[in-house]
């Protein structure tokens, strides 16, 4: 069964840093392209940040550009996301996502989120 | 960016009826255009991708369509379980931006 599973979540103040984790297991980790997609309280989705299989192709929302960097760990089967000089507007529920193979835009597997509130 | 504009915003409607939710793409997005569902408190699932192909384990009553701009997601003979929120999302070029979302309520 496929499963990911964020950690790292949790208050931050403003212009602080956090790193979110993403435990992928289920699937041979190392052939997939992984996301970052966010979703604020009560809004929609938005997509943050790509990585693919081997971190050759990497892309961020013009939002967070410059301040999050995204990264994995194949030997560890794990997705990162660091994320600094936090700003209000980044509180979020923030869901791993997997690239469907073949059908990159695609993400057909999520996980269950990590809550991440900015503020004083 | 390609702007995704998703109608309606909310929808009701009855158990056994048949809905249609709508996305307008700001330009061609050559059907490279996915569907979700979101349950309250749920992560999304996908639905349909390349507009019309439909995701492994979704039901049948589901379909996409459309090409160019417009595209849209039918469900037909609703069931309790796809009362939810549902997003589209472009394919075409990053930033792989998504629709506002529609909620599809019980009536």
């Amino acid at each position: 069964e496929v499963q990911l599973v964020e950690s790292g979540g949790g208050l931050v103040q403003p212009g602080r840093s956090l790193k979110l984790s993403c435990l992928a297991s289920g699937f041979t980790f190392s052939n997939y392209g992984m996301n970052w997609i966010r979703q604020a309280p009560g809004k929609g989705l938005e997509w943050v940040a790509s990585i693919s299989s081997s971190s050759s192709y990497i892309y961020y929302a013009d939002t967070v550009k410059g301040r999050f960097t995204i990264s994995r760990d194949n030997a560890k089967n794990t997705l990162y996301l660091q994320m600094t000089s936090l700003r209000s507007e980044d509180t979020a529920l923030y869901y791993c996502a997997r690239q469907k193979r073949r059908v990159p835009y695609v993400m057909d597997a999520w996980g269950q989120g990590a809550s991440v509130t900015v503020s004083s | 960016d390609i702007q995704m504009t998703q109608s309606p915003a909310s929808l009701s409607a009855s158990l056994g009826e048949t809905v249609t939710i709508e996305c307008l793409a700001s330009e061609d997005i050559y059907d490279i255009l996915a569907w979700y569902q979101q349950k309250p408190g749920k992560s999304p699932q996908l639905l349909i991708y390349d507009a019309s192909s439909l995701h492994t384990g979704v039901p049948s009553r589901f379909s996409g369509s459309g090409s160019g701009t417009q595209y849209s997601l039918k469900i037909n003979s609703l069931q309790p379980e796809d009362f939810a929120s549902y997003y589209c999302q472009n394919g075409l070029s990053a930033p792989n931006t998504f629709g506002a979302g529609t909620k599809l309520e019980l009536k």
